[in-house]
């Protein structure tokens, strides 16, 4: 059964500084997603993730996944009130179009 | 694309009611999924089907809750009768392999308070 976490589960940063959200799964998936939920609301596709080595950028924010560790993180860069949310990583097993979600980091970015 | 539809988007009940839930997932899509989030839980998914056919059931808590697809452009999720700890939001999803990966996109979710 692949299981997903997410830490740290509740972050609080002041504007500008940088952080990094990791998520770790448990059996091989070759496809990671990231997913933003403001709150209140429904949840927004932020990246998908196909490959080891895979990165990809959107302003501020930074996924990258490695395979081999089952590790994928988000970095935040200079963070800014707006990002403040919710960020969920999910991965896919191999077959079938299941989506396993981590629980979930509360992201609160301080003035 | 108007996204993924559901309805209502708030529902408050009684306890015994029935309630059903509605979702029209985005045209072309062939995967349609039901999830539920609490606070307690968290996102938790409930059923899901591919080409219209349920695939994956496991998550739905009880006999009290069914989900149907009788085409490819409509699901219900029901409920009945409906207890207090069924309060959540619940969001439907659509997705369809393109591009090598299978991305769902979610509706906003009908958040359902039951008394």
């Amino acid at each position: 059964e692949l299981k997903v976490e997410q830490n740290p589960l509740f972050l609080s940063m002041q504007e500008g500084k940088n952080y990094t959200i990791y998520c770790n799964y448990s059996t091989t998936s070759d496809r990671l997603y990231w997913y933003r939920q403001d709150p209140g609301k429904s949840l927004e596709s932020l990246f998908v993730l196909l490959s080891n080595g895979a990165v990809k950028q959107e302003g501020r924010l930074m996924a990258s996944l490695d395979t081999k560790a089952r590790l994928s993180t988000l970095h935040i860069t200079a963070a800014v009130h707006d990002l403040s949310a919710t960020y969920f990583c999910a991965a896919q097993e191999t077959s079938g179009s299941r989506l396993t979600f981590g629980e979930g980091t509360q992201l609160t970015v301080n003035p | 694309d108007a996204g993924v539809i559901q309805s209502p988007r708030h529902e408050v009940t009684e306890m015994g009611q029935e309630v059903t839930l509605r979702c029209k997932p985005i045209s072309g899509h062939n995967s349609l999924f039901w999830y539920r989030q609490t606070m307690m839980r968290g996102l938790e998914l409930l059923i899901y089907f591919n080409n219209n056919v349920p695939i994956d059931d496991s998550g739905m808590p009880e006999d009290r809750f069914s989900a149907k697809m009788p085409n490819a452009s409509f699901s219900t999720l029901k409920i009945q009768p409906s207890e207090p700890r069924d309060s959540a939001v619940y969001f439907c999803a659509s997705s369809h392999l393109a591009g090598g990966h299978e991305t769902q996109y979610f509706g906003p979710g009908t958040r359902l308070l039951v008394l």
